[in-house]
């Protein structure tokens, strides 16, 4: 399709799994965000990269939370050990060009839930 | 910081009902602005954007104007329909780097026919 995909769109996890989540950005976006997204919360930024390049990961709540690109498309973001306050939706979005003012387009999300 | 404030909601209007969703902003330097909107089950969608003081923005009869002297992004619509129901997100960037996104914490509106 032609926006960003993510999946799953839910993933239900025991406390202690660790889980991947999956982010397909529009063909041919070179930023990537991830965001975290609370209940009744607005997003929150958690990590980006420019094509393959983490450059900023100053959001990730902390060293359990890991994020990868490795061919500048596809992205997995990584929980280990997972938590209850992992409980949120994760979002995704791309945008064609680094340091412009282009919109973000986010995809539908993946809803987590810790047991 | 850069930070976002939206107004609690929810809002509640009938239809045809004259909209304003505030937001206030506080940041260093000249940011740029947006509404988002958010539709039950799905992500994000960019509804309008100002990039620089007294720019307005519009779309589907949404329209803001980024206002540097009240630090506010104001949202209105003068005839909403009950399909503009959903959460709204008022976010900034510094316009500079590559700009991750502050977002205020939503706005739900629930319109009824």
């Amino acid at each position: 399709g032609a926006g960003v995909s993510q999946s799953p769109r839910y993933k239900v996890a025991k406390r202690g799994q660790d889980v991947a989540l999956r982010c397909d950005p529009i063909s041919g976006h070179v930023s990537l965000f991830w965001y975290q997204q609370a209940l009744g919360q607005g997003p929150e930024f958690l990590t980006y990269f420019q094509n393959e390049a983490q450059l900023d990961k100053s959001g990730l709540p902390s060293d359990r939370f890991f994020a990868e690109r490795p061919e500048g498309s596809v992205s997995t973001l990584k929980i280990q050990r997972t938590q209850q306050e992992d409980s949120a939706v994760y979002l995704c979005a791309s945008s064609l060009e680094p340091g412009t003012q282009g919109a973000q387009h986010f995809g539908d999300g993946t809803r987590l839930s810790i047991l | 910081g850069n930070s976002v404030t939206q107004m609690e909601g929810p809002v509640t209007l009938s239809e045809e009902a004259f909209l304003t969703i505030n937001c206030t902003y506080t940041a260093t330097g000249y940011p740029s602005l947006f509404w988002y909107v958010q539709y039950p089950g799905e992500g994000l969608q960019l509804l309008l954007k100002a990039t620089k003081a007294d720019d307005k923005g519009s779309n589907k009869g949404f329209e803001a104007t980024y206002r540097k002297e009240t630090t506010s992004f104001h949202l209105e619509k003068g005839s909403v329909q009950v399909s503009d129901s959903a959460v709204y997100f008022c976010a900034l960037n510094k316009n500079t780097g590559f700009q991750k996104l502050v977002f205020g914490t939503g706005t739900r509106l629930l319109v009824s026919p």
